[in-house]
């Protein structure tokens, strides 16, 4: 079975400041993993994506993540916060790789953008 | 269509009665997920369908929930004698076959429902 944490339920920076959003993932086999972002009122909207090949994943809106097996983690990072950045994020884990099983969610952090 | 479509957007029930929420998956995608959403909490996993495959329905909190995938297309989650605590965003999402290029989960806008 796999399960994913998320080590912050809410997060807090300034505008202009890096963002870094933790996730360790648990999975008997090699996972696929994804960040999904959720705009208050909005859908999912998937950020990036993690499926084996190159280990830094670039998303959208400037948006990153390092996939690192031997911390099992998968934190998302980005350089410089934007305001429109504020929403809440879910860190994703899927088994066996390709998304073919059920996605298990991480329960979410919520990011706040200051100015 | 263009993304997942799911109807009604917002559902008001009166406690006890049954409600069906309807899934229409994008075109091609052989995976479906049912996930419900409470307020202030994740995402928790209701029932998954791939393809021909017996679904995974180990998610379904009780066996007044149940869904069904017709046609390996559109699908109906069916919650019977709802109660208050049934009350939350319903959400379906789906994606290629494993093995394809691409398979992230694709969200419809989900279903608000209100158990009164």
């Amino acid at each position: 079975a796999q399960s994913v944490t998320q080590l912050d339920s809410h997060v807090s920076v300034s505008e202009g400041t890096p963002v870094l959003l933790r996730c360790n993932y648990s999975s008997s086999y090699s996972p696929s993993l994804f960040w999904y972002v959720q705009h208050p009122n909005k859908g999912l909207q998937l950020l990036l994506k993690y499926t084996s090949a190159a280990t830094l994943v670039k998303g959208i809106n400037g948006f990153e993540a390092e996939f690192k097996k031997s911390e099992t983690s998968f934190h998302l990072t980005k350089p410089s916060a934007h305001m429109s950045d504020a929403a809440e994020y879910f860190c994703v884990v899927s088994v066996p790789p390709g998304g073919g099983n059920k996605l298990t969610f991480g329960t979410g952090t919520q990011l706040k953008v200051e100015l | 269509g263009a993304g997942v479509s799911q109807s009604p957007s917002n559902k008001v029930t009166e406690k006890g009665k049954d409600v069906e929420l309807r899934c229409d998956p994008i075109s091609g995608h052989t995976a479906l997920y049912w996930y419900r959403q409470s307020l202030g909490q994740g995402l928790e996993f209701l029932i998954y369908f791939q393809g021909n495959s017996a679904p995974d329905k180990s998610g379904l909190p009780s066996d007044r929930f149940s869904a069904e995938r017709t046609g390996g297309s559109v699908s109906t989650l069916t919650i019977q004698r709802t109660q208050q605590e049934d009350s939350a965003v319903y959400l379906c999402a789906s994606s290629l076959p494993p093995g394809a290029r691409d398979t992230e989960a694709f969200f419809g806008q989900g279903t608000r429902l209100t158990v009164v």
